[in-house]
């Protein structure tokens, strides 16, 4: 079974410095990779997504990451960081080696942004 | 855009109550999922369904049960509602081959059990 480990279930940024979220996932083969974005009191939705192809992916919101296979890893990036950003971010993986279409999601992280 | 709508945003039962929680989803979604979501347990996938009135147990089924008689429909229910089951359910839902697709999720229930 695969699995998702997000590091920090909290991370605390200044508004206009650089956000980085860290994901890492178990599958020795590349699956399918997602970020989503949850606002207080609403569901999640998606802010990018890694399938086949370029290995840095752009979303919404100026978010951005980065699929890198050697590090098993897929963190979520932003240049600077906007009060509006303050949320809960999580990461999720599909497919690949033990995986299936239903997606393994992380614990989740917090991010608070200070004005 | 595919919209998925949980009837309820809050809910508040007795213990012991049978609860229905209604999902709805409008793209013809194959896939459809129950999760409940914990501070610092992240999302635990409950029940899902692949097909009208075809289910299978997530990673915490006990103490629930659901139902998928339409397509567009899959109900969660709490068979006798208990204090441990308050916490936020989320509905999702994705089309069939859907390992490289999304998860569409509703906006949430959030449930207290008192």
């Amino acid at each position: 079974a695969q699995s998702v480990t997000q590091l920090g279930s909290h991370v605390s940024v200044s508004e206009g410095a650089l956000v980085l979220l860290r994901c890492n996932y178990s599958s020795s083969v590349p699956p399918y990779l997602f970020w989503y974005v949850q606002y207080p009191n609403q569901g999640l939705q998606l802010l990018l997504k890694y399938t086949t192809g370029a290995t840095l992916v752009k979303g919404i919101n100026g978010f951005e990451a980065e699929f890198k296979k050697s590090e098993t890893s897929f963190h979520l990036t932003k240049p600077s960081a906007h009060m509006s950003d303050a949320a809960e971010y999580f990461c999720a993986v599909s497919g690949g080696a033990g995986g299936s279409y239903i997606p393994t999601f992380g614990r989740g992280t917090s991010l608070i942004v200070h004005p | 855009d595919v919209k998925v709508t949980q009837s309820s945003r809050y809910l508040v039962k007795r213990t012991g109550e049978k609860v229905f929680l209604e999902c709805v989803q409008d793209m013809d979604h194959e896939n459809m999922f129950w999760y409940r979501q914990d501070p610092g347990l992240g999302l635990r996938l409950i029940y899902f369904s692949y097909d009208v009135k075809m289910k299978e147990k997530g990673d915490i089924p006990e103490g629930y049960s659901v139902s998928r008689e339409k397509k567009e429909r899959f109900s969660l229910i709490l068979e006798s509602a208990s204090t441990n089951q308050t916490s936020m359910y989320l509905c999702a839902s994705t089309p069939t081959d859907g390992s490289n697709q999304p998860q569409h999720f509703g906006d949430g229930t959030r449930l207290s059990i008192l």
